[in-house]
């Protein structure tokens, strides 16, 4: 079975700071996909970035960035020099892959309430 | 272009109606899956459509519960006799083939008293 756990319930920052957002996954698949999307007050899931379990590469987008450590079953999430408008809850996931190359549905974790100050 | 749209966007029902819920994915996306979100169980898997297979039923919750996808398209979720626990926003999310992220409706925030 899989599992996502996203310990930090809420985290609470000062505009400007940085801040990392922790994911840690359970999974007895080899091949897996991870998900973060971001779920604004609106309410509406935004997905923000996919990660395959063969790509251990980190990435970097504008002022978010993705640390991958297959090793921990980790992928956390850090945005640099937070904004107010980053307030959102976080949600991690994990999909595996079926044989015929299709995904299976998300499994999420429990999110994590982001609040940033002004 | 257009995403992923639910119609109705709220709907209060009483203990024991029946309910529809309706997902419009996004045009030519062969896969399709609804959830529900709910403050003490998170984000829950429902059912999963993928083309003309039959669909991934295993998420759903009791009996009550069904869904349907006409034409490849347009899906329904139906709930039977609800109950208060089925409070919830019910969410629908759609995938290409190829593609492995999923891009998800607005939702459907279902109150039930």
């Amino acid at each position: 079975a899989q599992k996502v756990t996203q310990a930090q319930t809420e985290i609470s920052v000062v505009e400007k700071e940085d801040v990392t957002l922790d994911c840690v996954y359970e999974t007895r698949d080899t091949t897996y996909y991870l998900f973060w999307y971001k779920q604004p007050p609106s309410g509406e899931l935004v997905f923000l970035i996919r990660r395959n379990s063969f790509d251990e590469q980190n990435e970097i987008s504008g002022r978010y960035s993705w640390n991958f450590q297959k090793s921990t079953s980790s992928f956390n999430f850090t945005i640099t020099a937070s904004q107010v408008v980053d307030s959102a809850v976080y949600f991690c996931a994990l999909s595996e892959v079926i044989s015929s190359g299709s995904a299976r549905q998300l499994t999420f974790g429990s999110g994590t309430q982001l609040t940033v100050l002004p | 272009g257009a995403g992923v749209s639910q119609s109705p966007s709220n709907k209060v029902t009483e203990k024991g109606k029946d309910v529809e819920l309706r997902c419009d994915p996004i045009s030519g996306h062969t896969a399709l899956y609804w959830y529900r979100q709910s403050l003490g169980q998170g984000l829950e898997f429902l059912i999963y459509f993928q083309g003309n297979s039959a669909p991934d039923k295993s998420g759903l919750p009791s009996d009550r519960f069904s869904a349907e996808r006409t034409g490849g398209s347009v899906s329904t979720l139906t709930i039977q006799r609800t109950q208060q626990e089925d409070s919830a926003v019910y969410l629908c999310a759609s995938r290409t083939t190829g593609t492995w992220e999923q891009f998800f409706g607005p939702g459907t925030r279902l109150t039930v008293l």
